[in-house]
């Protein structure tokens, strides 16, 4: 099992769609969660942090589900900009140093 | 300002040529890292350095070669790579290496060896 999944899609949805992605993690050690967009031929920017309690940025909602080892990303209200590749960040380990896992992405495409 | 630069943005070179690739912080993080990135793929972590200190090297062939001169610079030297070396390379910075840190990535630098 890899340590971090995501559905490669690509999720084709229209404007003003709702969406969302989930991603699975194994390690239960795993610490602190993040959602990166990468855009084609781009850096990942960070999109938001996920927190236990989770957290809402506007049209998107990011949630973290510490039992069953998953988090998700809601993107309400969908825009031709919101298309990119979505990338899954989970950290963990012991020690000074937290290991960063990336998820394989997931690719969404917003269509007119 | 969350910002690390990266130059060059292209670079082509050829198997017997050295070159380096820099990246730079004005962010006051202390951990720094070199990823690579082929297409369709996700960032592969390369190294890893905290406080200046190589911290992490994941197996990487010995003709990368990084090197972190202050807190705030970070390069990579390139010698006698193949053609499957070509591929996106990536800087990012965090507060440092531990859970709560973000990582803030650079624009890449694209490089194709011929």
């Amino acid at each position: 099992r890899k340590e971090v999944e995501q559905d490669p899609g690509p999720f084709n949805v229209p404007e003003g769609a709702t969406v969302a992605f989930n991603c699975t993690y194994s390690n239960s050690a795993s610490q602190s969660f993040f959602w990166y967009r990468q855009d084609c031929r781009k850096e990942p920017k960070l999109l938001m942090s996920v927190y236990s309690s989770g957290n809402e940025d506007g049209r998107f909602t990011a949630q973290l589900n510490r039992a069953s080892q998953y988090i998700s990303l809601l993107i309400r209200d969908s825009k031709l900009s919101d298309s990119a590749t979505y990338l899954c960040v989970v950290k963990g380990g012991s020690g000074g140093y937290q290991k960063v896992t990336f998820g394989t992405g997931t690719k969404l495409q917003v269509i007119p | 300002d969350t910002e690390v630069t990266q130059t060059p943005k292209h670079l082509v070179m050829g198997m017997t040529n050295k070159k380096s690739l820099k990246c730079e912080q004005h962010m006051g993080h202390r951990a720094m890292y070199w990823y690579k990135q082929k297409a369709k793929k996700p960032p592969e972590l390369m190294f890893v350095y905290s406080y200046e200190k190589l911290s992490i090297n994941e197996s990487v062939p010995s003709r990368f070669s990084p090197e972190c001169p202050n807190s705030s610079l970070l390069n990579l030297h390139l010698h006698a790579l193949q053609p499957e070396d070509s591929a996106l390379y990536l800087c990012a910075s965090s507060q440092d290496t531990g859970p709560a840190g973000e990582q803030y990535f650079g624009p890449g630098t694209r490089l194709t060896v011929t």
